[in-house]
């Protein structure tokens, strides 16, 4: 099974900084990543799929970038909006596994 | 607008069964794969299962497998989940999710169904 490395775990910004988020798969998974926010008791919202392609509506400083092994999640200029918990998670056809999350709070 | 609505949960005993059930509107059912994903309060998210259009191709995490069956009605838009034998560290918020085009991401969910297993 594919096994997801997710860092870190939380991390502490200011407004307006940029904010890098890194996950690690156990083995190749080309560009079959994608990334979500988690607002406190609500449900996951898909921000980008397959690596890089933002979902629709979705704000342009969140970017996304890697295949093969590593990826990273970025917020360019991060906003009071975006305090949130993200996850990542490849998928093999049906078989999904998440990556354990990062907490974002605000300095 | 995508809604997805879970239904079913509740608090039930150790080594008794749930059926979780999640009905779908505004888009195409059958040309899309369906998922499970199951949350602790306060944890991370987990995947449980995935069936795809037709039913042809079905997934499950190993800790659920042989207690667990995903399967889904088209005609009536829905996708369920039967839990038997359930366990303590069964207890978790469980969504259903909908694949985006192809297999694997979750483009729309929904707001849960709470499922307790305690004596």
């Amino acid at each position: 099974d594919i096994q997801m490395t997710q860092f870190p775990s939380s991390l502490s910004a200011s407004v307006g900084d940029t904010v890098t988020i890194t996950c690690q798969a156990s083995q190749d998974i080309d560009s079959y990543l994608n990334w979500y926010q988690q607002k406190p008791g609500k449900a996951p919202k898909l921000l980008i799929y397959d690596a890089f392609i933002l979902d629709t509506g979705v704000p342009s400083r969140f970017s996304g970038s890697g295949s093969g092994t590593d990826f990273t999640f970025t917020i360019t200029s991060l906003q009071p909006e975006d305090i949130a918990t993200y996850y990542c998670q490849q998928y093999d056809k049906l078989f999904v596994t998440f990556g354990g999350g990062t907490k974002v709070e605000i300095k | 607008e995508v809604q997805l609505v879970e239904s079913g949960g509740g608090l039930v005993q150790p080594g008794r069964s749930l059926r979780l059930s999640c009905t779908a509107s505004g888009f195409i059912f059958d040309d899309f794969a369906m998922h499970w994903v199951r949350q602790v309060p306060g944890k991370g998210l987990e995947w449980v299962s995935g069936i795809s259009w037709n039913s042809a191709d079905i997934e499950y995490v190993d800790s659920v497998k042989g207690r667990f069956t995903i399967s889904r009605d088209n005609a009536k838009l829905s996708v369920n989940l039967k839990s038997e034998s359930l366990r303590p560290e069964d207890t978790a918020l469980y969504y259903c999710a909908k694949c985006g085009a192809g297999w694997g991401w979750l483009d729309n969910w929904g707001q849960g169904t709470l499922v307790t297993v305690s004596s």
